[in-house]
């Protein structure tokens, strides 16, 4: 069993509806990161958490330590959003990531 | 503007050759990271330094090595000893004022063997 497991693997979703995207770890963390991949592969990150919610435009990330669960959602979805989007946690006393699979998603317009 | 470089990136190899993959940072960042990506798979770490002259096996190391002599430049050679070397190859920096701080990385290379 992965130390870190996202659902679903892959969507696809209509242009303008919510979106949500879990992440469960099972190892004691300092962080959770939400990391976006574009097609040609390039990483860039979306939030870093270690309590409670962030929000940045459209996309909000919540966590919650005690369930050691994390949800990225997307309001009101656009095609541009289509990517690969990663759950990574850093485990307690590392500056080490552990990754997710990723879960693909594509909005169609 | 400040980031990370690899190069190239797309790299082509053939059968018992070794190859380098190069990694620069403008970052001033100590802590530099490989990453091997595989279809279906998380990013798995290959080595990460977090010192010059540093450097620690991370969960795939065998096949690969990498030096760490200026704090701007970790490359990786990937070497005939590596199996399955097909694969996109991601290296990454932070800071190690916190653990908690950001990795960013490089635009990645594929690496493909014939």
């Amino acid at each position: 069993k992965n130390e870190v497991e996202q659902s679903p693997q892959n969507l696809t979703a209509q242009e303008g509806e919510f979106i949500t995207i879990n992440c469960s770890y099972s190892v004691g963390i300092s962080a959770l990161h939400w990391l976006q991949q574009h097609p040609g592969g390039g990483i860039v990150s979306l939030f870093m958490l270690s309590s409670g919610k962030k929000k940045h435009g459209r996309l909000i990330a919540t966590i919650n330590i005690q369930e050691k669960h994390s949800s990225l959602h997307i309001t009101a979805s656009h095609p541009r959003d289509s990517a690969v989007y990663i759950c990574a946690v850093t485990p307690s006393g590392t500056y080490k990531y552990i990754f997710g699979t990723g879960t693909r998603l594509k909005v169609l317009a | 503007d400040g980031g990370i470089t690899q190069s190239p990136k797309y790299l082509f190899r053939k059968e018992g050759q070794n190859v380098t993959l190069s990694c620069e940072q403008n970052l001033n960042h100590d802590a530099m990271y490989w990453y091997r990506q595989d279809p279906g798979q998380g990013l798995r770490l290959i080595y990460y330094s977090q010192i010059v002259n540093d450097f620690q096996k991370g969960d795939i190391a065998e096949g690969y090595s990498v030096s760490r002599e200026k704090k701007e430049s970790f490359p990786l050679t990937v070497t005939s000893a590596q199996k399955n070397p097909t694969a996109f190859y991601l290296c990454a920096s932070k800071r190690l004022a916190a653990s908690t701080d950001t990795q960013y990385f490089g635009p990645g290379t594929r690496l493909t063997v014939l």
